[in-house]
C-alpha cells in the first residue's frame, strides 16, 4: 500500500506570493492533518480534515487555509506569505478521526520564503 | 494551556542504554505518543501510551504516569540508526488535534 505522498517537495517563493500545497492520504483514510515544523516551534498543528470537513483548526491566521475533496486528498493554501512561513509542512493521514493517534506522516514540502 | 517539554539534546554511545523524558501540561488527556524523526524525513510512530506503565516493543519501552504528567521513552543496545529526533505527543481529548514537544535530538555515538 502506497504511503501518504507530498507535493511538492521543495518550494521557493518571494513575499506576498501565494502558494498550494497537496497532500495525497493512505489508500482508505479519510483523515487528514497538517503541521508546521519550524527549528524553533517545532511541531504545530494546522488543522485536520474529515470527510470533506474542518475537524479542528490549529492557531494560525487566516492567511492558512484548507480543503479536503471527495478522494481524501487534502491541499493547503498560504496566502500573502511572509518570511516566517518558511517551514517544513507535513501531511499526516489516519484511517478515521476516531483513530486519529494511528497517524502516517508524508515527507513533507520544503517551503522556502525569500 | 498545553506545553510538553522535552530536553534537547541527548549524546549516547553504541550499545548503551538512553531514556529520554517528557512531560506535559494539557487541558484533558486522551494519549501519549512518541515519535522518531531523522533528519530530513517524515515522524514515524513508535508507540502509545494511555494508561499508567511501561509499555515494551522490542528495543523500545514508553512509560506512562498521568498523575505526574510524565513520560520517558526507553532505547535499549542502542545502534547507529537511532540517532534522530525523538518527538513526544499528547492528544488532550479524543479525536482532538495533537500537541507536540520540541522534540529530543539524539546523537549515537560508536
Amino acid at each position: 500500500k502506497a504511503g501518504v505522498t507530498q507535493t511538492p517537495r521543495y518550494l521557493i517563493k518571494t513575499r506576498g506570493q501565494q502558494v498550494t500545497l497537496s497532500c495525497s492520504p493512505i489508500s482508505g483514510h479519510r483523515s487528514v492533518s497538517w503541521y508546521q515544523q519550524t527549528p524553533g516551534q517545532g511541531l504545530q498543528f494546522l488543522f485536520e480534515y474529515f470527510s470533506e470537513t474542518q475537524r479542528n483548526k490549529g492557531n494560525f491566521p487566516g492567511r492558512f487555509s484548507g480543503r479536503q475533496f471527495s478522494n481524501s486528498r487534502s491541499e493547503m493554501n498560504v496566502s500573502t506569505l511572509e518570511l516566517g512561513d518558511s517551514a517544513l509542512y507535513l501531511c499526516a493521514s489516519s484511517l478515521s478521526a476516531a483513530r486519529s493517534y494511528e497517524q502516517y506522516f508524508g515527507p513533507g514540502t520544503r517551503l522556502t520564503v525569500t | 494551556g498545553q506545553n510538553i517539554d522535552q530536553p534537547t539534546e541527548m549524546t549516547a554511545t553504541e550499545g548503551a542504554i538512553v531514556q529520554i523524558n517528557c512531560t506535559y501540561q494539557t487541558s484533558g488527556f486522551n494519549g501519549l505518543f512518541w515519535y522518531q524523526q531523522h533528519a530530513g524525513e517524515a515522524p514515524t510512530f513508535l508507540s502509545y501510551n494511555v494508561l499508567d506503565g511501561l509499555e515494551e516493543k522490542g528495543r523500545f519501552s514508553s512509560f506512562l504516569s498521568r498523575s505526574k504528567g510524565y513520560s520517558y521513552l526507553l532505547l535499549k543496545e542502542l545502534q547507529m540508526k537511532d540517532s534522530a529526533s525523538y518527538l513526544c505527543a499528547v492528544s488532550p481529548r479524543n479525536g482532538q488535534n495533537f500537541v507536540f514537544g520540541p522534540g529530543t535530538r539524539l546523537s549515537v555515538l560508536p
